[in-house]
């Protein structure tokens, strides 16, 4: 199993383009997520998804739109791209047991840089 | 909302030493804690996780965590340190009830093992 996918795991984008960074988990699991993680910081949440069709925002929700039209993947979308974008961005799925969610599972990360 | 305090940016600890990773968490629920560690240039991956049943934790490569309510801790510990333990750990906390719950991280505790 390959668990989560994300690619790219670079990209340079200037100031005022567009990109969008795709997740893929092949764990069938219901829960996904998009984290920034800025050096002191730890990882903050940007948006996530309880099931295919829905998203919510998270903690950082600004200058971010995602979408999940399968179960499988999760796209995350900068539409004008600026500095303060310049990050790791980081991927999860994650689990029920029970009714409960557990642990999430990450993808390797995109570092993205904004010049 | 839950919350988690990890004391230490850095942790310098020699090889064969006890390695002490703090963490506090703030919660108004009887939550989930984890543990996740981060190599270089990689993504997080779970070391441990509490979820309300034994309070010592035991996880992979080595390490456990104790859950003590009286203190909110569930600081991180490993008897002998190896070099291949220098990484970023990261403390999570997420509500152990139904529904969406969030994983809300500390700030990471970089650590150094040195020979």
């Amino acid at each position: 199993n390959a668990g989560v996918t994300q690619t790219p795991k670079f990209r340079v984008l200037k100031t005022g383009q567009s990109m969008t960074l795709l997740c893929a988990q092949d764990m069938n699991h219901e829960y996904m997520y998009w984290y920034r993680q800025d050096p002191g910081m730890g990882l903050r949440l940007i948006h996530y998804s309880v099931g295919e069709g829905t998203t919510a925002k998270g903690e950082v929700p600004d200058g971010y739109n995602v979408s999940r039209l399968k179960k499988q993947n999760f796209l995350l979308g900068l539409e004008s791209a600026a500095p303060s974008q310049t990050s790791v961005y980081f991927c999860a799925s994650s689990y029920f047991h029970g009714r409960v969610m557990t642990e999430a599972f990450f993808g390797q990360g995109t570092r993205l840089t904004v010049v | 909302a839950q919350s988690v305090t990890q004391l230490g940016s850095h942790v310098s600890v020699s090889e064969g030493a006890l390695v002490l990773l703090r963490c506090n968490y703030s919660s108004s629920v009887p939550p989930y804690l984890f543990w996740y560690v981060q190599y270089p240039n990689q993504g997080l991956q779970l070391l441990l996780k509490y979820t309300s049943a034994a309070t010592l934790v035991k996880g992979i490569n080595g390490f456990e965590a104790e859950f003590k309510k009286s203190e909110t801790s569930f600081h991180l510990t490993k008897p002998s340190a190896h070099m291949s333990d220098a990484a970023e750990y990261f403390c999570a906390v997420s509500r152990g009830s139904t529904g969406f719950q969030k994983l809300v991280f500390g700030t990471g505790t970089r650590l150094l093992v040195s020979p």
